[in-house]
């Protein structure tokens, strides 16, 4: 049980280009979700809370505007990047829990955004 | 916010040798977690240890909550334990994890 779902895995794009990437939970209804960037040889960073109905909250220095995250529904968050550039370039990776604290968080396998 | 220092960040072992990896946390947590990272990006999830002893075949781990700290143990090295190994927790406002930035384990056969 608490299958997470990331698509797409790996995404090529010319700069400029907007990319979404969407998080799912399979088996259980996420109240909140989160998204994480990683960088080359480096550890997770998170970048911003995803609540169902609700504004996302974003960690200080990611850009919002730049970083659209939509939570419509229990089992599904989506991040945008809009308008790309190759600094954007990146490993995205979700995560869910069937509550708010005091349970695990369960990532999905992430996604490998390359901008030329 | 919380901070998560992981130690050492690199550890190259023989096949068949014991290892711990150290995690010390700086605030009370509602959540702990270990995972493996392996080379395609995926983070496999060793553990749920906000505190208490667990234990999964060859891996094991501690959480003393009271003196922030969490140890994770893996017995008989094989190579492919090889890879980064990250302790992240979140506290009390469920306000994310916060990862550490890991230790790199390299089992050589």
């Amino acid at each position: 049980g608490a299958v997470v779902s990331q698509h797409p895995s790996w995404v090529i794009c010319k700069s400029g280009t907007s990319v979404k990437i969407e998080c799912r939970s399979l088996d259980f209804q996420a109240t909140t979700m989160f998204w994480y960037r990683q960088f080359p040889k480096q550890s997770l960073m998170l970048m911003a809370t995803s609540n169902e109905g609700s504004k996302a909250t974003y960690e200080q220095g990611v850009e919002k505007d730049k970083f659209l995250i939509n939570h419509a529904s229990l089992t599904l968050s989506t991040l945008t990047v809009t308008s790309a550039h190759p600094e954007d370039s990146s490993f995205y990776i979700c995560s869910a829990s069937v509550r708010s604290g005091n349970q695990p968080q369960h990532f999905g396998d992430g996604t490998r955004l390359s901008i030329l | 916010g919380i901070q998560v220092e992981q130690s050492p960040p690199d550890l190259i072992l023989q096949e068949g040798a014991n290892s711990t990896l150290r995690c010390n946390f700086s605030d009370s947590v509602n959540n702990l977690q270990w995972f493996h990272q392996n080379p395609w990006g995926q983070l496999i999830n060793l553990f749920y240890i906000p505190s208490g002893t667990k234990q999964n075949g060859r891996l094991s781990a501690t959480t003393v909550a009271t003196e922030r700290y969490s140890l994770l143990y893996i017995s008989s090295s094989q190579t492919t334990d090889s890879g980064v190994y990250f302790c992240a927790a979140e506290g009390g406002g469920a306000d994310g994890l916060t990862f550490g930035k890991g230790t790199h384990l390299i089992i050589q056969p």
